[in-house]
């Protein structure tokens, strides 16, 4: 079967330096993306890896190896405002999207 | 990135009625929308993909009559839930995808709630 892994829950400090991981098994692979839900909001596009390495993008940064089926999802200097739910997605070979459940990431001040 | 909206952002109706959503992609043209729905603490779930022009793929378990999904045109979508429920209560986000091929991003609408009294 086709399974997503990613933590439930994590926490953090404000200032700090986060990374959630995303380990995946799919039927075929054509690129994993991250997207940013908060509370009662629909998700925001954060990222989309497809090659093997590091896309960095601000204070975000996306990491994927293939061989390994595993993502991780970096955010450095980290504010309130990124308390949020993380949610790791992998395209299969039929281009649909197979969905983790989402890491629920608490910032602390 | 590229915006899709929603309307309604909320309904509150009465169980039996029928209620229409509508999922637009205001700058791009999507070829493909997807509907998802989201129960409170729980991960998204595909309800159905549907593509300009024909009829949409229900997701298992996904009635298509009671959730009409109807793809007219390349910037509208609509899914209309027939006869509500309670239990269809939700969180029903769509998401639209362009013509640039199938490894195109997919972006979100801002959701509509539902609750049915």
């Amino acid at each position: 079967g086709q399974n997503i892994d990613q933590p439930t829950e994590m926490t953090a400090t404000e200032g700090a330096i986060v990374q959630i991981n995303c380990t995946y098994q799919t039927s075929g692979f054509n690129g994993l993306f991250w997207y940013q839900q908060h509370a009662g909001e629909a998700p925001t596009f954060l990222s989309y890896n497809v090659l093997d390495g590091l896309e960095e993008k601000g204070r975000f940064s996306s990491f994927l190896s293939r061989s390994k089926g595993y993502s991780y999802l970096l955010l450095k200097e980290l504010q309130m405002k990124d308390s949020a739910s993380y949610l790791c997605a992998v395209m299969d070979s039929n281009y649909q999207l197979i969905w983790g459940a989402g890491t629920k990431l608490i910032i602390k001040p | 990135g590229a915006v899709v909206s929603q309307h309604p952002s909320w309904v509150i109706c009465k169980s039996g009625t029928s209620v229409k959503i509508e999922c637009r992609s205001l700058d791009f043209q999507a070829t493909t929308m997807f509907w998802y729905r989201q129960f409170p603490k729980q991960s998204l779930m595909l309800m159905a993909t549907s593509n300009e022009g024909s009829k949409a793929t229900y997701e298992q378990g996904v009635e298509k009559d009671k959730f009409l999904i109807n793809h007219a045109s390349l910037t509208l979508s609509t899914l209309t839930v027939t006869s509500a429920h309670p239990e269809d209560s939700s969180f029903y986000i769509c998401s639209a995808r362009g013509a640039g091929g199938e490894q195109e991003t997919q972006y979100f609408g801002p959701g509509t709630r539902l609750l049915v009294l």
